[in-house]
């Protein structure tokens, strides 16, 4: 079975600038998970979807960050501009699940990791 | 709202046990395990959905306690391979708490 598909692996962008980031879950899951994980830090949760209607977002900073998921099976996270303070991996996870409840296990994808200078 | 666990961090001999806690302020329906190693991705150990409920990788077991709103993960009798940042991840049960949260995450570094 694929596992979770992210891309890029690695970007490095100058503050003010925007950056795009690219998952593609495991085949059949209906649930896609988008966290930031900043250095030593547990990852946070920025949206969730449940095929492609958003279940949560509110810790994503909506006036620079937006993410979509067409037809609920990949998704797109932008940032736009980019902030230092944005420096993080960002990782990607997908869960089976499809009813209200976190019943399931989430599979995570490598990350991106970003830096922003 | 994040999990809160404890603690920190924590250094072990290889042999010993270690638990570490993960609690949280809001009515749980599930409570999930991960470990993440350095550079990786985090990898799933286990999912508790009931009160009362435990379960167990390897070594590696954990409790769910509904009422108190609180999971423990056990080490026993730890190996080199355990070591990594563990991730309690929560589910919530109120209308407004249906996403996967993770708490801050405890190091646990087994020695030889």
């Amino acid at each position: 079975e694929a596992g979770v598909a992210q891309s890029p692996r690695y970007k490095i962008i100058e503050k003010r600038q925007s950056v795009a980031f690219w998952c593609n879950p495991i085949s059949g899951h209906a649930t896609l998970y988008w966290y930031q994980q900043i250095l030593g830090q547990g990852p946070k949760l920025l949206i969730q979807f449940q095929n492609n209607g958003v279940v949560d977002d509110s810790q994503l900073p909506k006036d620079r960050f937006s993410a979509e998921r067409l037809k609920g099976v990949d998704s797109t996270l932008k940032i736009q501009p980019a902030k230092l303070e944005d420096s993080a991996v960002y990782l990607c996870a997908s869960s089976l699940g499809q009813g209200a409840y976190m019943n399931t296990e989430a599979f995570f994808g490598q990350g991106t990791r970003l830096t922003v200078v | 709202q994040q999990p809160v666990q404890s603690p920190q961090a924590v250094i072990l001999r290889e042999g010993e046990d270690a638990v570490i806690n993960c609690s949280s302020s809001k009515a749980l329906y599930s409570v999930h395990w991960y470990r993440q190693k350095h550079g990786e991705a985090p990898v799933f150990l286990m999912i508790l959905l009931k009160g009362g409920e435990q379960k167990g990788h390897e070594k590696i077991s954990a409790s769910f306690n509904e009422k108190k709103q609180q999971s423990s993960l056990y080490l026993t009798a730890s190996q080199l391979s355990y070591s990594g940042t563990y991730f309690c991840g929560t589910g919530g049960r109120g209308e407004d708490d249906y996403k996967l949260s993770f708490g801050a995450g405890t190091t646990v570094t087994v020695r030889a």
